[in-house]
């Protein structure tokens, strides 16, 4: 299977310290989108790429939050002095931007708790 | 997309009864709209879209139909079973760039 994969899974760390998670698109996928989910929510944009270029932020992500994507393949989100507040489910997705009917898809998500 | 409402929230049904769920949306620039089917300790799984040039669309049990007058669109799931219990999510692309707004879910449960 080479659906989005996401490290870890599940992440306990105590405030104040940072976290960096990675995300794998599927591999011809040329745009990764990271996505934040709190408990009984939908998913809420956070950010998106296109290959190596960050285009658009949403304003959820403080300044705090950084993604990169160097090489337009994996990415990673990392987040500064982490606060109780930051406590989610982080979503990564992707799709292939140059063909239409491309749909976004989702990897299982890495599970932050903030103690 | 600007804001999603779905509804029900919760939905519990019999096996092989049928489940529908609504979601309105505000962005008049909205054209794509996705449905995602989420299981516990996992990410959400696309299971149907439909784009604003198509006023419904089926595959197999499951169905899609979008009223962009009214801007509402509702998911059909027809002889449900036992593993379609999941939280479902609508959303909606906004216009462009696949940057979803999603609903904020409804828990369908078959009871079988």
């Amino acid at each position: 299977d080479t659906g989005v994969s996401q490290d870890p899974r599940h992440k306990i760390t105590k405030r104040g310290q940072n976290v960096t998670f990675r995300c794998d698109p599927i591999s011809e996928h040329n745009r990764l989108y990271w996505y934040r989910q709190t408990l009984g929510q939908g998913p809420e944009f956070l950010t998106y790429f296109q290959n190596e270029a960050q285009l658009e932020k949403s304003r959820l992500l403080s300044d705090r939050f950084s993604a990169e994507r160097p090489k337009g393949s994996f990415s990673t989100l990392e987040i500064q002095r982490t606060e109780q507040g930051d406590s989610a489910m982080y979503l990564c997705a992707s799709r292939q931007s140059s063909s239409y009917n491309s749909p976004l898809h989702f990897g299982n998500g890495t599970r932050l708790t903030v103690t | 997309g600007e804001n999603v409402e779905q509804h029900p929230s919760t939905l519990s049904v019999q096996e092989g009864d049928s489940a529908v769920i609504k979601c309105t949306y505000s962005d008049s620039a909205s054209n794509y709209f996705p449905w995602y089917k989420q299981e516990l300790g996992k990410g959400p799984q696309l299971i149907i879209d439909i784009r604003s040039n198509v006023g419904e669309k089926k595959d197999q049990r499951i169905a899609v139909t979008l009223n962009k007058t009214a801007k509402h669109f509702s998911l059909h799931i027809t002889e449900t079973q036992p593993e379609d219990s999941a939280v479902y999510f609508c959303a909606d692309s906004g216009g462009s760039n696949y940057k979803l707004t999603f609903g904020k879910g409804t828990l369908l449960t078959v009871n079988p």
